[in-house]
């Protein structure tokens, strides 16, 4: 079956640094590739999402690079904010369902 | 315009013990997706369903059931529980289930099995 591979785990970056998180999928056949933020107790929630005919997207300080021949996509957070701190999914489409990535927690210090 | 809403939001049963699980999807959305989410495995498919059909399936055991009403609101089953199955049973709506849709997020349903 599919496989997103998420890198890192685990994140910590002083306020007003860029953050960026990468993954890696298996099917070629995926076309979606959306992120999500997820808040200590609270539902994950749509961030960006870029579909396989563009290779970058960007809405205000976080953006989404894809690279589809490497089969990797990343999210860079710029100018982070304490508000930022949280554990980030990536996903792919891949079989018409969303397989997700192990997540990564970004912790921004003041 | 109304998010996903999932009941109940925290259920504890015992081993052996089943158990229904409610979604409600954003007006308007046909397709409902539900996930389990655990520390050690993460967010898992389990299941996806479209004008009340199952399209998609992942890899659970038959335990894990669900279905679709024709208003798109959707259930999901889990028979004779165990232990291994406490987690945040999430569920998510898009507006045809088409794999490059965005998916919305309820709130999640923690389940805790004793």
């Amino acid at each position: 079956g599919e496989n997103v591979e998420q890198h890192p785990s685990t994140l910590s970056v002083q306020e007003g640094d860029s953050a960026v998180i990468k993954c890696t999928y298996s099917d070629s056949a995926s076309n979606y590739f959306p992120w999500y933020k997820q808040e200590l107790g609270k539902r994950p929630q749509l961030i960006i999402d870029i579909r396989s005919n563009v290779g970058e997207k960007k809405d205000q300080r976080i953006a989404v690079t894809l690279n589809k021949t490497a089969k990797h996509f990343s999210l860079h957070i710029t100018e982070t904010q304490p508000e930022d701190s949280a554990v980030y999914f990536c996903a792919d489409n891949a079989g018409n369902m969303l397989t997700f990535g192990g997540g990564t927690r970004l912790m921004v210090k003041p | 315009k109304a998010g996903v809403t999932q009941t109940p939001r925290y259920l504890i049963k015992t081993r052996g013990q089943q158990v229904t699980l409610s979604c409600s999807p954003i007006s308007g959305h046909r397709s409902v997706s539900w996930y389990q989410q655990t520390p050690g495995q993460g967010l898992q498919f389990l299941f996806e369903y479209f004008s009340e059909t199952q399209r998609n399936k992942g890899n659970f055991p038959g335990r894990f059931s669900g279905r679709q009403f024709s208003n798109s609101r959707s259930e999901m089953n889990v028979s004779t529980l165990e232990l291994g199955d406490s987690a945040l049973y999430l569920c998510a709506s898009s507006s045809t289930g088409l794999g490059n849709q965005p998916q919305h997020f309820g709130d999640g349903t923690r389940l805790s099995i004793l």
